[in-house]
Order: structure tokens, then C-alpha cells, then sequence
């Protein structure tokens, strides 16, 4: 089963625009949380991270929202670019390195 | 680029085939990754070595996939009698021990059974 949930499964944005994608979670023991960028074609690249002990950590025109009591977290994009353009996905940790994915969300920022 | 680098970057094999892939992790990192990734779906994980111990393996890892790391560098990863239920994209990744460390993902096999 899926042990995280993540949507929209995909979104349409303008340039200048803010992107936001949601993921839930059910196993309490998660501990670290992070999303990662996929263009087609390469392999996942980590933007940003958090652990539960803070509710939000803000990295350029990105910035994670974490809610420990609704075991929510989500990712926004500020003043979205074109090369923006990806697959976001979330995920989420008990173990160091064992990721459980979301199943992702196609962003296309239009001009 | 001192990435993780895998290969082949494709392969296409027919239904039966015994396939086998390669991964370079980064140098200085002792923990490796593989991962499956299918079409419009995020990464799953399929099992990870320390060094050259295989500490944990998915349930998604039959009888017919093996992954090796013999002297704790460069992994590979075998699919006997292949199905075309294994097209995929296969990842690997790797980090060290420190746990401010991320996983670094390399760019993927891609691999098709006809």
C-alpha cells in the first residue's frame, strides 16, 4: 500500500505564479522528509528537506510546510519558472535512506 | 562528474533474457541504493548494501533479481528470466553514514522487455 499520498497528480502554472503540492502520511515513525526534482530522462534530485522537529524550512523560491498533528506536509514553489517545469516528487523516511515516494506531481509553468 | 553513474543508460532484451546492470556510487559513499521506478509512478526501493552487506531487501525483489557489491564500490543488479512485468526504470543511489546526508540518485537504466 502506499505510505505516502501525494497531490495533484499534476498543475498547471504561470510564470510568476506559486506551485503547491500536498502529501499525507500514515506511519508516525517517519522522520525525515524530503522532495525531489525529476526532469525526463534523469534520475531524482533532492531540492529540500525537513525533520518533524520544525514546521517549515524555506530554501530560495522553496519552501516545506510541515503539520506533525495532521501528518501533512506540502511544497511550495514561489515565482515559478519555466525550468521549473518537472516532476516533483515527495517522500518520506523511518530508516536513513529507505524512501517511501509519493507517486509524484507533473508541474508545467507556462510562460 | 563525480555523480552516480550507471549503465547501460538502456537496454531492451526479450521475454526470458537474463539481464545485468551496473552502478558507480559516488567514492566515498558507503551506503548504496536500487530502486524501481515504473511510468508516472515515484521511486520504489528494492534493497540497499552498507559496504558490501546487503542489509535489507523489498518483497518487490523476487527469486529472479539478485544485486551484488562485492568489494563494497560498484554494485549490479541481475534479472533472470525476465517478464515484461520488469520494464522500468532502475535507479541507483547512494549516501554515507552522516544523516544530514541526502540520497544522490544517478540518471537510471532504462529497460524494456519485449
Amino acid at each position: 500500500q502506499q505510505q505516502v499520498k501525494q497531490s495533484p497528480q499534476s498543475l498547471i502554472v504561470q510564470k510568476g505564479g506559486i506551485s503547491i503540492i500536498n502529501c499525507a502520511y500514515e506511519n508516525t515513525a517517519f522522520d525525515y522528509f524530503p522532495w525531489y526534482q525529476q526532469f525526463p530522462g534523469k534520475g531524482p534530485a533532492l531540492l529540500i528537506a525537513i525533520r518533524p522537529d520544525v514546521s517549515e524550512k524555506k530554501e530560495g523560491r522553496f519552501t516545506i510546510s510541515f503539520n506533525k498533528s495532521a501528518k501533512q506536509f506540502s511544497l511550495h514553489i514561489m515565482d515559478s519558472q519555466p525550468g521549473d517545469s518537472a516532476t516533483y516528487f515527495c517522500a518520506a523516511s523511518a530508516s536513513w535512506g529507505k524512501l517511501q515516494f509519493g507517486a509524484g506531481t507533473q508541474v508545467v509553468v507556462t510562460p | 562528474d563525480t555523480g552516480v553513474s550507471q549503465n547501460p543508460r538502456h537496454k531492451i532484451t526479450k521475454r526470458g533474457q537474463n539481464v545485468t546492470f551496473r552502478c558507480d556510487p559516488i567514492s566515498e559513499h558507503n551506503r548504496l541504493y536500487w530502486y524501481r521506478q515504473t511510468l508516472g509512478q515515484g521511486p520504489e526501493f528494492l534493497t540497499y548494501f552498507q559496504n558490501e552487506a546487503q542489509l535489507e531487501k523489498s518483497r518487490l525483489l523476487s527469486d529472479r533479481f539478485s544485486a551484488e557489491r562485492p568489494k563494497g564500490s560498484f554494485s549490479t543488479l541481475e534479472i533472470q528470466r525476465t517478464e515484461q512485468g520488469d520494464s522500468a526504470m532502475y535507479l541507483c543511489a547512494s549516501t554515507t553514514p552522516d544523516l544530514a546526508s541526502p540520497l544522490h540518485f544517478g540518471n537510471g537504466t532504462r529497460l524494456t522487455v519485449t
